[in-house]
């Protein structure tokens, strides 16, 4: 148990569905992220919050949609994907500005999309 | 362009000791970090380098050379649930973590 919970654990969707990834961090950093993991591929950073402020976004398609109501809460709404877009979506969080500022990650949302 | 290279599998027997290697090349460097991660299961942070030499950590250690671009983990005392993929991440001049592809280490009894 890291301290960041992510739901669905799994989720399988039609590619016109929408849903969304909920992650929570109980840790109280002020920054958390968006990773997909690909299989036998280096973690690929989809988004950074900093204090709630939105500070990445690499080149990450538009079907994939943030959220960050406040420093505890990250969503990843999802809608039109496409079947490469299967993977397991990890959610993350750190104290910034930390002496390490290491990066706590949730268990992850295994996507499939059919 | 940034690169973390490491190697893709390596095998080891319980008891044992094992190297993963990590070289990389990034604009900048602000830290280097190990995380294992277990199949089905979230990455958990290893250990910190920043400056040169060997940081220890019970069974695990990690070695870095900033001229060299090259860090290694070194596992002591091999154990079956050491067995597990070892990500390899640097943290570049902005402060972003670069990322290898990950290591699978498996461990035979």
């Amino acid at each position: 148990e890291t301290g960041v919970t992510q739901t669905p654990r799994h989720l399988v969707m039609g590619m016109t569905n929408k849903k969304s990834l909920k992650c929570e961090q109980h840790l109280g950093h002020n920054a958390m992220y968006w990773y997909k993991q690909s299989a036998k591929k280096p973690l690929e950073l989809m988004f950074v919050y900093n204090f709630k402020e939105q500070t990445e976004n690499n080149s990450v398609p538009s079907r994939f949609s943030p959220e960050c109501p406040n420093s505890s809460h990250l969503f990843l709404h999802l809608h039109t994907l496409q079947p490469e877009d299967s993977a397991l979506y990890l959610c993350a969080s750190s104290q910034v500005r930390g002496a390490v500022d290491e990066q706590y990650f949730g268990p992850g949302t295994r996507l499939t999309v059919t | 362009g940034q690169n973390i290279d490491q190697p893709t599998e390596m095998t080891a027997t319980e008891g044992a000791i094992v190297q993963i290697n990590c070289t990389y090349q990034t604009s900048g460097f602000n830290g280097l970090f190990w995380y294992q991660q277990h199949a089905g299961e979230a990455p958990t942070f290893l250990s910190y380098n920043v400056l040169d030499g060997l940081e220890e950590k019970g069974r695990f250690s990690s070695f870095l050379s900033r001229s060299k671009g090259y860090s290694y983990l070194l596992l002591k005392e091999l154990q079956m649930k050491d067995s597990a993929s070892y990500l390899c991440a640097v943290r570049d001049q902005d402060y972003q973590l670069i990322w290898g592809a990950g290591t699978k280490l498996i461990i035979k009894p």
